[in-house]
This record gives structure tokens, C-alpha cells and sequence, in this order.
């Protein structure tokens, strides 16, 4: 299977705390990109970084890759309760384009 | 950004009858959309990408005559899940890549199908 893996599968913080989630995956890539879900509706494009990128942040979001590694990271700030949601990762390579296995964030009031 | 919609957002149907999902790109074409398949509280799996004007790739696993892929135009590719059984019920989502943007570009998501087979 070419889908990469989330850690942690489950993640519970405080409103205020900051969230990290972990991306590792198998292939090479042109891209990698973050995606948020909240339960039972469509995915929220949130970032994408590119595999000569090593850092990039949009807001509250700081993603890193490191491709030597095959990872990435999401690091979400200051969480608040609307943060709450699924999180994945996915991988672009080649015209393909496959989810990591989602991390669920919930971020209690 | 570019726009994708998926049509219907949901369908109930009976065990043994085919159902059509429709997926379009609104303001672009796309000569690639990608049909992925959710189950509840797992990750997407792609199923298979959809080229215009060819035959569909199927990624390993997936019947392609149980899914059956069209993608006629450059603004619409259709998954018609075939004799459809309670195991098919899932969340459907297309996604359509904007050419414009070259191969690293963002992918852009329909908002899903919820299939319920009973």
C-alpha cells in the first residue's frame, strides 16, 4: 500500500495548547499536503509543501518536511474548539496522490 | 480556488441495483479526477484515476467492473458503483487536479457522496 501513516492516531488537548501530528510516508514526492476533516463532510485544503521546502506556515499552521526522513509535521497553535476535526497528510508523486491514515484532534473548551 | 462538486451528496438504495455518482469541475478542466472511497472513521482510499478520453486506472483491489469509471469530458467523470451491495455503503469523493497549475499543484475535493446500500 502506498498510503503513508499518521501519529498520533488520536490526539486530545485543551483549548489553548498546541497540537502536533506526525506524517511518515513511502515514496518519493513533488508535494505534501495537509488536509483537515471534520465528521461526515469534505476535506479543507490547508497547506501543501513542496519537497524542496524544509518549513512553511499559514496562520496558526506550521508545517515541516524533512524528506530524508520521509516525514512531515503539523503544528497547530493556540488550538481552539472548531480545531476539532480529522487531519491528514497527503503525498503527490507522479500524478498520484494518496492520504496518510488521519490523526483525530479533539480540542476540549 | 477551483471549484468541484459531486452529485448526489447522498443516495439510499436498494442491495442489487447500480448507482451513478457524478463528479464536475466547475471552472476548469481537468483532464485527471481521482475517485476515492472513505469508510467511517478511516482514512481515503484512492480507487482509481480517471483519465478523459481512456480507460480508467484501477489501484490493486478494486474491481473495475464493479466500479465502473467514465470520464467523458474534460468537466465530468462519473463512478457508477454496479450491483451494489450493504459492504459498498461509504463516503465517495472525487478530486480533480487544475492543469493550469501544473503537476504539484493543489488537488481540489469534491465535498462527497454518502452511499447507503441497504
Amino acid at each position: 500500500s502506498q498510503q503513508g501513516e499518521e501519529d498520533p492516531q488520536a490526539l486530545s488537548i485543551q483549548e489553548g495548547e498546541n497540537a502536533t501530528m506526525n506524517c511518515s510516508y513511502k515514496t518519493s514526492i513533488n508535494n505534501l499536503q495537509w488536509y483537515r476533516q471534520n465528521s461526515g463532510r469534505g476535506l479543507v485544503h490547508l497547506i501543501l509543501i513542496r519537497s524542496n521546502e524544509r518549513e512553511k506556515h499559514s496562520g496558526r499552521l506550521r508545517v515541516t518536511l524533512d524528506t530524508s526522513k520521509k516525514s512531515s509535521s503539523l503544528l497547530i497553535t493556540a488550538s481552539r474548539a472548531a480545531d476539532t476535526a480529522s487531519y491528514f497528510c497527503a503525498t503527490d508523486w507522479g500524478n498520484q496522490f494518496y492520504f496518510g491514515t488521519g490523526t483525530s484532534l479533539t480540542v476540549i473548551p | 480556488g477551483a471549484v468541484v462538486s459531486q452529485h448526489p451528496s447522498r443516495v439510499i438504495c436498494k442491495s442489487g441495483t447500480s448507482v451513478k455518482i457524478e463528479c464536475r469541475s466547475l471552472d476548469f478542466q481537468a483532464t485527471t479526477m481521482f475517485w476515492y472511497r472513505q469508510f467511517p472513521k478511516q482514512s481515503l482510499m484512492l480507487m482509481a484515476t480517471s483519465n478523459e478520453g481512456s480507460k480508467a486506472t484501477y489501484e490493486q483491489g478494486v474491481e473495475k467492473d464493479k466500479f465502473l469509471i467514465n470520464h467523458a469530458s474534460l468537466t465530468l467523470s462519473t463512478l457508477t458503483v454496479t450491483s451494489a451491495h450493504p459492504e459498498d455503503s461509504s463516503f465517495y469523493i472525487c478530486s480533480a487536479r487544475d492543469p493550469a497549475g501544473g503537476f504539484t499543484d493543489t488537488q481540489y475535493f469534491g465535498p462527497g457522496t454518502r452511499l447507503t446500500v441497504l
